[in-house]
């Protein structure tokens, strides 16, 4: 079946310009992440989504970073007024609830911000 | 302490030889621990689960010491193909399948 699919796979922004980020988990997954990975860095936890429950957040750098999942399904991450640190690879997974709740990864966006 | 550590590495070991990682948690309550593959400017790919009696799967080991608060993942006859990164996941907390991510440790196998 289809794997977890983000876009756009590649952004490149100016410096306060805002961006939108799409991931698209697999079908029947109700666990969404979000993580961030800079250069030669680990993975950053973001956010985290699991069903109707209420988003636990605390990955979140700033109030610049903002995420919204709609209907359960497709999630967007905000970046607003970006600034050059932001600049990394965003990353999305999801996973079953039930089970061992191994996450599959999408491929990424790989995000400049100049 | 950071919640999850790896040794960075890099490991260089031969072809064919038998390598292993560990790595360390801070939570005695975490329940579940993964490792991953992650292949240079790839996103991680899920190698195996860790399960409390340890579980193998071909060339691969994977065990959990929750007396000592850590696993580790052994790979067996080694393959030029089996560089990578290899990063562990644990859940934080008992309840919560927030994970933390190590840094990885960077594996490189020569010819």
């Amino acid at each position: 079946g289809a794997g977890v699919s983000q876009s756009p796979s590649n952004k490149v922004t100016e410096k306060g310009k805002d961006v939108e980020l799409r991931c698209d988990p697999i079908s029947g997954h109700t666990a969404l992440y979000w993580y961030r990975q800079s250069l030669g860095q680990g993975l950053e936890f973001l956010i985290y989504f699991q069903g109707n429950s209420a988003p636990d957040k605390s990955g979140l750098p700033s109030d610049r970073f903002s995420a919204e999942r709609t209907g359960g399904s497709v999630s967007t991450l905000t970046i607003q007024r970006t600034q050059q640190e932001d600049s990394a690879v965003y990353l999305c997974a999801s996973s079953w609830s039930g089970g061992a709740r191994e996450q599959y990864f999408g491929p990424g966006t790989r995000l400049t911000v100049t | 302490r950071k919640e999850v550590e790896q040794d960075p590495g890099p490991f260089n070991v031969p072809e064919g030889a038998t390598v292993a990682f560990n790595c360390t948690y801070s939570n005695s309550a975490s329940q579940s621990f993964f490792w991953y593959r992650q292949d240079c400017r790839k996103e991680p790919k899920l190698l195996m689960s860790v399960y409390s009696s340890g579980n193998e799967d071909g060339r691969f080991t994977a065990q959990l010491n929750r007396a000592s608060q850590y696993i580790s993942l052994l790979i067996r006859d080694s393959k030029l193909s089996d560089s990578a990164t290899y990063l562990c996941a644990v859940n934080i907390a008992s309840g919560t399948y927030k994970y933390i991510f190590g840094t990885g440790t960077r594996l490189k196998v020569l010819a």
